[in-house]
């Protein structure tokens, strides 16, 4: 089975801040990598998919790189209503879904 | 606009069987993967399993021996059972539509539809 970390499980940064997040995939999934956001209390929101690829409607400060094992989620210039958990997923050809962990954002 | 709603139980008692249903409204469900997924309170998201419009099945290995996912097109709305349910099944439950997208090489997965999510208690 294929496991995702994710660091740091949280961080607390200031509005208008750059936000980095790092997803990491026990063996090579190639782009087959989506980033959701869950704020409290919601379902969860898919944000970008095939690793770099921006939802339709999601705001352009998002962004998602990376393809094998490491990616990379950013958040450019905070905002207040970016407090979320925030979650990369990972999938295969059956397909089969594995989530990783989750990193807390919150502002300082 | 698609939505989907979970409906089903919100208390359970241990060693019965967890049922709930999703029933979606706004679209088709043709085409489309439709997939379970839990949250324990305070803990990450599990994915459980999800049914294909045909009635293929794929169920995550750590709970496919309890797990039973089913479709019923006529009433556009799919189910999730687990049997012998304990207090570590307790979470809120989503249902959540799979999009695929053909890319030159491969296909592509994403959840882009979810439900609000329903609270599931097992207790006696």
């Amino acid at each position: 089975d294929i496991q995702m970390t994710q660091s740091p499980s949280s961080l607390s940064a200031s509005v208008g801040d750059r936000v980095t997040i790092t997803c990491q995939a026990s063996e090579d999934i190639s782009n087959y990598l989506n980033w959701y956001q869950q704020k409290p209390g919601k379902a969860p929101k898919l944000l970008i998919y095939d690793a770099s690829e921006l939802e339709t409607g999601v705001p352009s400060r998002f962004s998602g790189t990376g393809s094998g094992t490491d990616f990379t989620f950013t958040i450019n210039n905070l905002q207040p209503e970016d407090i979320a958990t925030y979650y990369c997923q990972q999938y295969d050809y059956l397909p089969l879904f594995t989530f990783g962990p989750g990193t807390t954002v919150d502002i300082k | 606009q698609v939505q989907l709603q979970e409906s089903g139980p919100g208390l359970v008692k241990p060693s019965e069987t967890l049922a709930l249903t999703c029933t979606m409204s706004g679209g088709t469900i043709s085409n489309y993967y439709w997939s379970w997924i839990r949250q324990p309170p305070g803990k990450g998201l599990e994915w459980i399993g999800h049914i294909y419009f045909s009635g293929t099945t794929t169920y995550n290995p750590s709970l496919k021996s309890r797990v039973t996912i089913s479709v019923d097109t006529s009433k556009n709305e799919f189910s999730l059972k687990l049997r012998s349910v304990t207090a570590a099944d307790t979470a809120v439950y989503y249902c959540a539509r799979v999009i695929i997208a053909a890319r030159p090489a491969y296909y592509s997965y994403v959840m882009d539809v979810w439900g609000q999510g329903t609270t599931v208690t097992v207790s006696s």
